[in-house]
């Protein structure tokens, strides 16, 4: 009966390949998202979706590329992976789109990069 | 106990006492708060919320108090306990955007 749930939950990789982490709420949430929280515990938004259509880009380098199947989905690729990606990676959803909603956290993805 | 969030303070409080976390926040057309509790190894879980038109709200245990004149959010831990160990976000919200910040680290001594 899990809320938010994402895959994998560690990912140890090398500098340069290309990896994938995955997401699933079974809340029947509109809206989801995608955080990255660093060492200092900073937690930044990435990517919003609503109903599958993005709604916040934020400043991130388009080497980060959402994808979201469907409304209960939203993944995250990640191309040339670079040091500074190392991070836990926290996907969210919403039953609105972010205004006056609270979010439901999934566990984390955290990534290492090598 | 007191402390000011925005660059991951820490804050230790016996357990039993109250414990008061605070936060100030970036822009004042931000209408809507939520405060946060991360613990170790999971993501953050909603605790409390409050809308710009209030300056007070209360929950189980929790008072999240809201000044707008100075831009600044607390939440208010009463008895606080083992289980409220953890890392405490507040979050602030405008139009479709909302931040969080840098958090709060509230270790309870037993």
């Amino acid at each position: 009966d899990t809320a938010v749930s994402q895959t994998p939950k560690y990912l140890v990789t090398q500098m340069g390949n290309d990896k994938s982490i995955k997401c699933e709420q079974n809340l029947g949430h509109d809206t989801m998202y995608w955080y990255k929280q660093d060492s200092k515990k900073f937690l930044k938004i990435m990517f919003s979706y609503n109903n599958k259509e993005l709604i916040i880009n934020e400043t991130v380098p388009n080497r980060f590329s959402p994808k979201s199947p469907d409304k209960a989905h939203l993944n995250l690729h990640i191309n040339s992976l670079e040091l500074g990606d190392s991070a836990v990676y926290f996907c969210a959803s919403s039953p609105f789109s972010g205004r006056t909603s609270e979010q439901y956290f999934g566990p984390g993805t955290r990534l290492t990069v090598t | 106990g007191e402390s000011v969030g925005l660059h991951l303070p820490t804050l230790s409080v016996q357990e039993g006492d109250n414990s008061i976390i605070n936060c100030a926040y970036s822009n004042s057309a931000s209408d809507y708060f939520i405060w946060y509790k991360q613990e170790s190894g999971k993501g953050p879980q909603f605790i409390i919320d409050i809308r710009s038109n209030m300056d007070k709200r209360q929950g189980q245990r929790v008072t999240v108090l809201l000044n707008k004149t100075v831009k600044h959010l607390s939440l208010q831990i009463a008895a606080t306990q083992p289980g409220d160990s953890a890392v405490y976000f507040c979050a602030e919200t405008y139009g479709n955007q909302f931040y969080f910040g840098t958090g709060t680290s509230l270790t309870v001594i037993p």
